[in-house]
């Protein structure tokens, strides 16, 4: 079993719908992160968080430390935010950084 | 102002060939990765520098070579390619700081074993 879990693996909403998608790790961790992963390949950081809550335009990102799990919520969806969702964490004590495998999230017009 | 690129974007070579993959990052940052992403887009890390000194090997074979002349670069290289060997690689870099690593993604760089 893969130390980070993402669900759902892929997502197809709406455009305007809200989207969530969840990420639960099983190790310690100093840090999580959520990565946007574009069509065209590029990997962008959209954020990083090790506790409560950060919010960036229409994206929002929550961790509970205590329960071991993250989610990305994504409020009036687009079909520009269609792309792969990737949650990662820095294991305790290292710099090391370990994926999940990716959402991959669809928003038809 | 491109902060971390890579070079070639495209490699596509037959196997058993020696191959690199050179990356440079102009944020000042003292850590540097290289990622893997195959073909299911699973991201593993490879390796990991800090200011030239290697601090992450994962279990990588050691056909795959890292080298770090100074810290604003990292180089891949790559002996005697197989066709398992074909994937996404990815070079990123954050600031040295643990509670704070942020890490920035170079554009990759897709090879193709034949």
């Amino acid at each position: 079993k893969n130390e980070v879990e993402q669900s759902p693996q892929n997502l197809t909403a709406q455009e305007g719908e809200f989207i969530t998608i969840n990420c639960s790790y099983s190790v310690g961790i100093s840090a999580l992160h959520w990565l946007q992963q574009h069509p065209g390949g590029g990997i962008v950081s959209l954020f990083m968080l090790s506790s409560g809550k950060k919010k960036h335009g229409r994206l929002i990102a929550t961790i509970n430390i205590q329960e071991k799990h993250s989610s990305l919520h994504i409020t009036a969806s687009h079909p520009r935010d269609s792309a792969v969702y990737i949650c990662a964490v820095t294991q305790g004590g290292s710099e090391k950084l370990v994926f999940g495998k990716g959402t991959k999230l669809t928003v038809n017009p | 102002d491109t902060a971390v690129s890579q070079t070639p974007k495209y490699l596509v070579t037959q196997m058993g060939n020696d191959k690199s993959i050179k990356c440079e990052q102009n944020l000042g940052h003292d850590t540097m990765y290289w990622y893997k992403q195959d073909s299911k887009k699973f991201l593993k890390i490879m390796f990991s520098y800090n200011n030239k000194e290697l601090i992450i090997n994962e279990t990588v074979p050691n056909r795959f070579s890292p080298k770090s002349p100074d810290k604003a670069h990292l180089n891949l290289h790559i002996n005697s390619l197989e066709l398992g060997d074909s994937a996404v690689y990815f070079c990123a870099s954050s600031p040295r700081d643990r509670a704070y690593n942020e890490q920035f993604f170079g554009p990759g760089t897709r090879l193709t074993v034949l």
